[in-house]
Protein backbone atom coordinates (compact mmCIF):
# COMPACT_ATOMS: atom_id res chain seq x y z
CA UNK A 1 0.00 0.00 0.00
CA UNK A 2 1.40 3.55 -0.81
CA UNK A 3 2.41 5.19 2.16
CA UNK A 4 -0.07 8.51 2.51
CA UNK A 5 -1.74 9.06 6.12
CA UNK A 6 -4.56 11.79 6.59
CA UNK A 7 -5.22 13.40 9.76
CA UNK A 8 -7.42 13.82 11.44
CA UNK A 9 -9.95 10.93 10.51
CA UNK A 10 -12.84 12.45 11.89
CA UNK A 11 -13.65 16.27 13.11
CA UNK A 12 -16.68 18.07 13.59
CA UNK A 13 -16.53 21.22 14.23
CA UNK A 14 -18.81 24.44 14.45
CA UNK A 15 -19.46 27.19 11.83
CA UNK A 16 -17.01 29.81 11.42
CA UNK A 17 -14.07 28.00 12.58
CA UNK A 18 -10.78 27.31 11.18
CA UNK A 19 -9.91 23.57 9.85
CA UNK A 20 -6.89 21.90 8.68
CA UNK A 21 -6.36 18.79 6.88
CA UNK A 22 -3.17 17.01 6.67
CA UNK A 23 -1.67 14.50 4.30
CA UNK A 24 1.38 12.85 4.60
CA UNK A 25 2.70 10.83 1.71
CA UNK A 26 6.30 8.56 2.70
CA UNK A 27 6.62 7.94 -1.51
CA UNK A 28 8.06 11.22 -2.81
CA UNK A 29 5.60 11.55 -4.99
CA UNK A 30 5.53 15.30 -6.86
CA UNK A 31 1.61 15.56 -7.17
CA UNK A 32 -0.92 15.80 -4.45
CA UNK A 33 -4.66 16.23 -4.69
CA UNK A 34 -7.21 16.82 -2.38
CA UNK A 35 -10.74 15.87 -3.51
CA UNK A 36 -14.41 15.94 -1.64
CA UNK A 37 -16.81 13.23 -1.77
CA UNK A 38 -20.37 13.87 -1.69
CA UNK A 39 -23.41 11.92 -2.47
CA UNK A 40 -24.69 12.52 -6.48
CA UNK A 41 -21.44 14.04 -7.25
CA UNK A 42 -18.66 12.18 -6.89
CA UNK A 43 -15.09 13.37 -6.14
CA UNK A 44 -14.59 16.64 -7.40
CA UNK A 45 -11.38 18.24 -7.25
CA UNK A 46 -10.23 21.35 -4.52
CA UNK A 47 -6.57 21.66 -4.98
CA UNK A 48 -3.43 19.95 -6.33
CA UNK A 49 0.29 20.76 -6.34
CA UNK A 50 2.83 19.68 -8.63
CA UNK A 51 5.75 20.31 -6.32
CA UNK A 52 6.82 22.09 -3.34
CA UNK A 53 4.95 25.46 -3.11
CA UNK A 54 3.36 25.16 -6.79
CA UNK A 55 -0.34 24.36 -6.28
CA UNK A 56 -3.62 25.38 -8.60
CA UNK A 57 -6.92 25.21 -8.20
CA UNK A 58 -9.43 22.85 -8.99
CA UNK A 59 -12.97 22.81 -9.97
CA UNK A 60 -14.32 23.31 -6.14
CA UNK A 61 -12.15 25.80 -4.55
CA UNK A 62 -13.79 28.33 -3.16
CA UNK A 63 -13.49 28.68 0.83
CA UNK A 64 -10.47 26.36 0.37
CA UNK A 65 -6.67 27.10 0.44
CA UNK A 66 -3.89 24.83 0.47
CA UNK A 67 0.07 24.78 1.20
CA UNK A 68 2.83 22.68 0.47
CA UNK A 69 6.41 23.28 2.28
CA UNK A 70 7.90 20.20 1.95
CA UNK A 71 7.42 17.41 -0.53
CA UNK A 72 6.18 14.50 1.63
CA UNK A 73 3.29 17.02 3.30
CA UNK A 74 -0.23 19.05 1.62
CA UNK A 75 -2.18 20.76 4.03
CA UNK A 76 -5.79 22.04 3.32
CA UNK A 77 -6.89 24.66 5.36
CA UNK A 78 -10.62 25.97 5.65
CA UNK A 79 -10.33 29.33 6.82
CA UNK A 80 -13.96 29.37 8.22
CA UNK A 81 -16.26 26.26 7.79
CA UNK A 82 -19.53 26.43 6.76
CA UNK A 83 -22.25 23.72 6.85
CA UNK A 84 -21.56 23.00 3.08
CA UNK A 85 -18.42 21.93 3.89
CA UNK A 86 -19.36 18.70 5.15
CA UNK A 87 -17.88 16.41 3.02
CA UNK A 88 -15.47 12.95 3.29
CA UNK A 89 -12.16 14.68 2.18
CA UNK A 90 -9.31 12.62 0.22
CA UNK A 91 -5.66 12.94 -0.26
CA UNK A 92 -4.11 11.20 -3.17
CA UNK A 93 -0.28 10.73 -4.93
CA UNK A 94 1.04 10.37 -8.18
CA UNK A 95 3.71 10.04 -9.78
CA UNK A 96 6.00 12.24 -12.27
CA UNK A 97 7.08 10.42 -15.44
CA UNK A 98 10.22 11.96 -17.01
CA UNK A 99 8.10 13.64 -19.76
CA UNK A 100 6.70 15.90 -16.93
CA UNK A 101 2.69 14.15 -16.92
CA UNK A 102 1.99 12.05 -13.67
CA UNK A 103 2.04 8.25 -14.35
CA UNK A 104 -1.92 8.33 -14.30
CA UNK A 105 -2.43 6.21 -11.48
CA UNK A 106 -4.01 8.09 -8.48
CA UNK A 107 -3.17 6.20 -4.76
CA UNK A 108 -5.61 7.37 -2.25
CA UNK A 109 -5.08 8.15 1.63
CA UNK A 110 -8.41 6.73 3.56
CA UNK A 111 -10.20 10.04 4.22
CA UNK A 112 -11.39 12.68 6.34
CA UNK A 113 -14.58 12.88 7.55
CA UNK A 114 -15.52 16.88 8.42
CA UNK A 115 -18.70 17.74 9.84
CA UNK A 116 -19.54 21.24 10.18
CA UNK A 117 -22.32 21.87 12.69
CA UNK B 1 -15.37 21.16 -20.03
CA UNK B 2 -13.71 17.81 -19.72
CA UNK B 3 -16.33 15.43 -17.77
CA UNK B 4 -17.35 12.03 -17.11
CA UNK B 5 -20.84 10.32 -17.05
CA UNK B 6 -21.52 6.95 -15.41
CA UNK B 7 -24.87 5.25 -14.46
CA UNK B 8 -26.93 5.50 -12.38
CA UNK B 9 -26.89 3.58 -9.23
CA UNK B 10 -27.11 1.73 -7.23
CA UNK B 11 -27.04 -1.85 -8.73
CA UNK B 12 -27.87 -5.26 -7.12
CA UNK B 13 -27.13 -9.01 -8.64
CA UNK B 14 -27.04 -12.24 -7.70
CA UNK B 15 -23.76 -13.50 -7.05
CA UNK B 16 -22.14 -15.30 -10.92
CA UNK B 17 -24.46 -12.53 -12.91
CA UNK B 18 -22.93 -10.08 -15.42
CA UNK B 19 -22.17 -6.35 -14.70
CA UNK B 20 -22.18 -4.01 -17.31
CA UNK B 21 -21.67 -0.28 -15.69
CA UNK B 22 -21.99 2.18 -18.40
CA UNK B 23 -19.56 5.08 -18.79
CA UNK B 24 -19.52 8.08 -21.61
CA UNK B 25 -17.05 11.02 -22.04
CA UNK B 26 -16.18 14.51 -22.89
CA UNK B 27 -13.06 14.94 -23.52
CA UNK B 28 -10.56 17.57 -26.02
CA UNK B 29 -8.11 15.24 -27.86
CA UNK B 30 -7.43 11.80 -26.62
CA UNK B 31 -7.52 10.97 -22.74
CA UNK B 32 -6.69 8.30 -21.06
CA UNK B 33 -9.58 6.46 -19.31
CA UNK B 34 -9.49 4.76 -15.86
CA UNK B 35 -11.98 2.86 -13.65
CA UNK B 36 -10.99 3.39 -9.94
CA UNK B 37 -13.34 1.18 -6.51
CA UNK B 38 -14.01 1.93 -3.52
CA UNK B 39 -14.13 -0.81 -1.32
CA UNK B 40 -16.68 0.27 2.55
CA UNK B 41 -14.29 2.69 4.55
CA UNK B 42 -11.69 2.62 1.88
CA UNK B 43 -9.93 5.42 -0.51
CA UNK B 44 -10.35 4.74 -4.41
CA UNK B 45 -7.83 1.99 -5.79
CA UNK B 46 -7.01 1.82 -9.63
CA UNK B 47 -8.73 -1.06 -10.96
CA UNK B 48 -8.00 -1.10 -15.14
CA UNK B 49 -7.00 1.60 -17.07
CA UNK B 50 -6.58 2.12 -20.88
CA UNK B 51 -4.74 5.11 -22.73
CA UNK B 52 -5.73 5.02 -26.48
CA UNK B 53 -8.37 4.13 -28.60
CA UNK B 54 -9.29 0.02 -28.87
CA UNK B 55 -6.78 -0.47 -25.82
CA UNK B 56 -8.58 -3.02 -23.35
CA UNK B 57 -7.91 -2.50 -19.58
CA UNK B 58 -8.47 -5.72 -17.51
CA UNK B 59 -7.54 -6.63 -13.96
CA UNK B 60 -9.32 -9.24 -11.47
CA UNK B 61 -11.86 -10.31 -14.54
CA UNK B 62 -12.78 -6.83 -15.10
CA UNK B 63 -12.36 -5.42 -18.58
CA UNK B 64 -13.54 -2.18 -20.31
CA UNK B 65 -12.42 -1.08 -23.87
CA UNK B 66 -12.02 2.24 -24.80
CA UNK B 67 -14.32 3.36 -27.49
CA UNK B 68 -13.54 6.51 -29.43
CA UNK B 69 -16.27 6.90 -31.65
CA UNK B 70 -18.62 6.21 -29.06
CA UNK B 71 -16.71 8.05 -26.42
CA UNK B 72 -17.20 5.16 -23.75
CA UNK B 73 -15.51 2.98 -21.78
CA UNK B 74 -18.27 0.69 -20.11
CA UNK B 75 -16.68 -1.75 -17.38
CA UNK B 76 -17.94 -5.41 -17.70
CA UNK B 77 -17.37 -8.74 -15.84
CA UNK B 78 -18.70 -12.00 -16.70
CA UNK B 79 -19.35 -13.62 -13.12
CA UNK B 80 -19.29 -11.06 -10.21
CA UNK B 81 -18.65 -12.44 -6.71
CA UNK B 82 -19.78 -10.64 -3.22
CA UNK B 83 -15.97 -9.29 -3.02
CA UNK B 84 -16.84 -6.91 -5.90
CA UNK B 85 -19.54 -5.10 -4.00
CA UNK B 86 -18.05 -1.50 -3.95
CA UNK B 87 -18.64 1.37 -5.37
CA UNK B 88 -16.81 1.84 -8.89
CA UNK B 89 -16.02 5.33 -10.38
CA UNK B 90 -14.75 6.07 -14.03
CA UNK B 91 -12.07 8.90 -14.55
CA UNK B 92 -10.06 10.63 -17.30
CA UNK B 93 -6.88 12.27 -17.31
CA UNK B 94 -6.14 14.77 -20.22
CA UNK B 95 -2.99 13.66 -21.77
CA UNK B 96 -1.84 17.23 -22.32
CA UNK B 97 -2.43 17.82 -18.32
CA UNK B 98 -2.90 16.26 -14.60
CA UNK B 99 -5.81 16.60 -13.44
CA UNK B 100 -8.29 13.65 -13.00
CA UNK B 101 -12.31 14.44 -13.70
CA UNK B 102 -14.61 11.71 -12.17
CA UNK B 103 -17.44 10.50 -12.87
CA UNK B 104 -20.63 10.30 -9.70
CA UNK B 105 -20.02 6.80 -8.98
CA UNK B 106 -22.17 3.34 -9.26
CA UNK B 107 -22.44 1.24 -6.14
CA UNK B 108 -22.72 -2.43 -6.94
CA UNK B 109 -24.08 -5.02 -4.30
CA UNK B 110 -23.91 -8.50 -4.88
CA UNK B 111 -26.08 -10.80 -3.20
CA UNK B 112 -25.26 -14.29 -2.17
Amino acid sequence: DAGITQSPRHKVTETGTPVTLRCHQTENHRYMYWYRQDPGHGLRLIHYSYGVKDTDKGEVSDGYSVSRSKTEDFLLTLESATSSQTSVYFCAISERLAGGQNTGELFFGEGSRLTVL
Amino acid sequence: GDSVTQMEGPVTLSEEAFLTINCTYTATGYPSLFWYVQYPGEGLQLLLKATKADDKGSNKGFEATYRKETTSFHLEKGSVQVSDSAVYFCALRRNTGNQFYFGTGTSLTVIP
